[in-house]
């Protein structure tokens, strides 16, 4: 049973627009969300983060909005670029890091 | 600063045997998580390890082990190797449990 979904294993998206990528979970007693992007061949590196406590949090780029009521986040990066190609994990967990679950990712190809 | 460091990077056993890859954390990190990617599914957490002591572990069989020395360095051990333990297996680091992880390159174990 599968805690945390990410329903779309892969994405494409134009040089420039805006690439959603979204995660839904399943566990309740979850409250802190990561994003991390992964080249091939190499682990995976974090993007951003949010807490139960907040609904949206913005880097750069890169901006995860959280729904609790729903249990769904999703990660927007505008404008996309062809180098932000790459598998992207959404992970979740509870108290101190318990319970530590990651998504099975989706592949974003960004087509210049 | 050096990052999390695995070896080795390639490592290729028979079925029943045993495996043994380690993992260096990044320095003042204490937490270190092993996870296995197998081919085509996402990041299945494995262990967790703070302050030498296990936290917590996925759901896998006890064959699955590890430590982590008081220099936090980490190994993980697998005994008596299936064909399905072939995958990457990827170690994180972090200050605590709940701040996100620095990962390794990975070690990709190949059970023949």
């Amino acid at each position: 049973d599968q805690q945390v979904k990410q329903n779309s294993p892969s994405l494409s998206v134009q040089e420039g627009r805006i690439s959603i990528l979204n995660c839904d979970y399943t566990n309740s007693m979850f409250d802190y969300f990561l994003w991390y992007k992964k080249y091939p061949a190499e682990g995976p590196t974090f993007l951003i983060s949010i807490s139960s406590i907040k609904d949206k949090n913005e880097d750069g780029r890169f901006t995860v909005f959280l729904n609790k009521s729903a249990k769904h986040l999703s990660l927007h990066i505008v404008p996309s670029q062809p180098g932000d190609s790459a598998v992207y994990f959404c992970a979740a967990s509870d108290n101190y890091g318990q319970n530590f679950v990651f998504g099975p990712g989706t592949r974003l190809s960004v087509l210049p | 600063e050096a990052g999390v460091t695995q070896s080795p990077t390639h490592l290729i056993k028979t079925r029943g045997q045993q495996a043994t890859l380690r993992c260096s954390p990044i320095s003042g990190h204490t937490s270190v998580y092993w996870y296995q990617q197998a081919l085509g599914l996402g990041l299945q957490f494995l262990l967790w390890y703070d302050e030498g002591e296990e936290r917590n572990r996925g759901n896998f069989p006890p064959r699955f082990s590890g430590r982590q020395f008081p220099n936090y360095s980490s190994e993980l051990n697998v005994n008596a190797l299936e064909l399905e333990d072939s995958a990457l297996y990827l170690c994180a680091s972090s200050l605590s449990g709940r701040d996100e992880q620095f990962f390794g390159p990975g070690t990709r174990l190949t059970v023949l």
